[in-house]
């Protein structure tokens, strides 16, 4: 069975600064999904960004990048230029794919609360 | 709207009822999850279907939990008998078969008193 760990329960960083959320993972598996959601306030969860474990260049979204360590299971998120809307619990989660009989079920960590301070 | 729709967004019952949540997904994904996230924690999967077949069960889901796609479109989970225990925020995704994105509703928030 997967799982995935985020050590940081909660974070703050200044507005416009950068931030860096930590995720690590267990898994036998080679072939797998790596994702971060979004859940502020409102509670509705946002994929935030994705990542292939087959593919060794790092997923970049706009402000939102990662920093995939495949040996050491890591899969860290970089936000730049922090704002007040990035104000959200962050979690990481892990997909193991249809085509290897995952059913793209998501393991989620427990979550990072982040804060963007003025 | 195209997003993902849950109804009722807060139910508040009392232990020993029977509740029933409903999902809508987006109208051309066919597959269809349900996710319990209990407060301070990341959401654990319950079940999914593809179409109207339920293609994998959580152990969390015990037998007062069932779940249902009958057309392959809107699903409801039911509880029957409630607990204290149940009390958590119930999300329903959809995707489509071939992508790895699932969209998230805006769950229903479960209070057994």
């Amino acid at each position: 069975a997967q799982t995935v760990t985020q050590s940081q329960p909660e974070m703050s960083v200044q507005e416009a600064e950068t931030v860096t959320l930590s995720c690590t993972y267990d898994t036998s598996e080679n072939n797998y999904y790596l994702f971060w959601y979004k859940q502020p306030p409102s509670r509705q969860m946002i994929l935030v960004i994705r990542q292939e474990a087959y593919k060794q260049q790092n997923a970049t979204e706009n402000r939102f990048s990662v920093n995939f360590q495949k040996a050491a299971k890591s899969f860290s998120l970089k936000i730049s230029d922090s704002q007040l809307g990035d104000t959200a619990m962050y979690f990481c989660a892990f997909m193991k794919p249809v085509l290897t009989g995952g059913g793209n079920k998501l393991t989620f960590g427990t979550g990072t609360q982040l804060k963007v301070e003025l | 709207d195209t997003g993902v729709s849950q109804d009722p967004r807060h139910k508040i019952t009392k232990r020993g009822q029977n509740v029933t949540f409903r999902c809508d997904p987006i109208s051309e994904h066919n597959r269809l999850y349900w996710y319990r996230q209990t407060l301070g924690q990341g959401p654990e999967f319950l079940t999914y279907f593809q179409n109207e077949a339920q293609l994998e069960k959580s152990r969390l889901l015990s037998d007062r939990f069932s779940a249902e796609r009958p057309k392959g479109s809107f699903s409801t989970l039911e509880i029957q008998r409630t607990e204290q225990g149940d009390s958590a925020m119930y999300l329903c995704a959809s995707s489509l078969v071939e992508r790895n994105e699932q969209f998230f509703g805006p769950g229903t928030r479960l209070t057994v008193l």
